[in-house]
């Protein structure tokens, strides 16, 4: 079974920017979650969708959005970039129970100048 | 946001010798999660626990989820070369935390053959 698969691996934007990162879950998996991994800050929840929903939001501004398309495939939306945001971006899927297990992707090295 | 508290920070062992981390945490946790991360890369499951006082190995690995749902821990007995690399604790709360991991700083081992 295929993997949690991520696009693009790496990204160079400038502040101001705003860019748009994709995931495709395990196939089966209706849960995605999103992370920013930074070497300050660690690794940080972002959001959750389920079936085109999302559930959960972190504690992140706005400009950080997220959308799940019918056949679960996810993507987030950064707009205005700030150098901040430089980061690795990870999704993770699961089949979206409480439990539920989490598999992530190989992420999205988001740098901003 | 909220981190479990990982340690220890970092390890330089020799090759051979059995390594031990733990994570403690102020709220409960559904599951406990081990996950190991290459540079670069994505979070790798190792172990999933998820009842309290469990214990669970995974080859040269063993971890256990606490009985008071509060902490766990990871032994890896015998390390070797390719353990190298940044070991995450996370915590799955349930309910309406859907989807949301919650990590530990990660340990950074290094092992010296």
């Amino acid at each position: 079974k295929a993997g949690v698969t991520q696009t693009p691996r790496y990204l160079i934007k400038t502040r101001g920017q705003q860019v748009t990162l994709s995931c495709s879950p395990i196939s089966g998996h209706r849960s995605v979650s999103w992370y920013q991994q930074t070497p300050g800050q660690g690794l940080q929840f972002l959001f959750e969708y389920f079936s085109e929903t999302q559930r959960n939001k972190g504690n992140f501004p706005g400009r950080f959005s997220g959308r799940q398309f019918s056949n679960s495939r996810s993507e987030m939306n950064v707009s205005t970039l700030e150098l901040g945001d430089s980061a690795l971006y990870l999704c993770a899927s699961s089949w979206g129970t409480s439990r539920g297990v989490q598999y992530f992707g190989p992420g999205t090295r988001l740098t901003v100048l | 946001g909220q981190q479990l508290n990982q340690s220890p920070q970092s390890m330089f062992i020799q090759e051979g010798e059995d390594v031990s981390m733990n994570c403690t945490s102020s709220s409960i946790f559904n599951t406990w999660l081990w996950y190991k991360q290459d540079p670069g890369e994505g979070p790798v499951l190792l172990i999933a626990l998820y009842k309290a006082g469990e214990l669970t190995s995974n080859g040269r690995l063993t971890a256990q989820f606490g009985i008071t749902r509060k902490d766990s821990f990871l032994n890896i007995s015998a390390s070797i070369p390719s353990d190298v690399g940044i070991y995450f604790c996370a915590g799955l709360a349930g309910g309406t935390s859907y989807g949301k991991l919650t990590f530990g700083q990660g340990t950074i081992l290094t092992v010296h053959p």
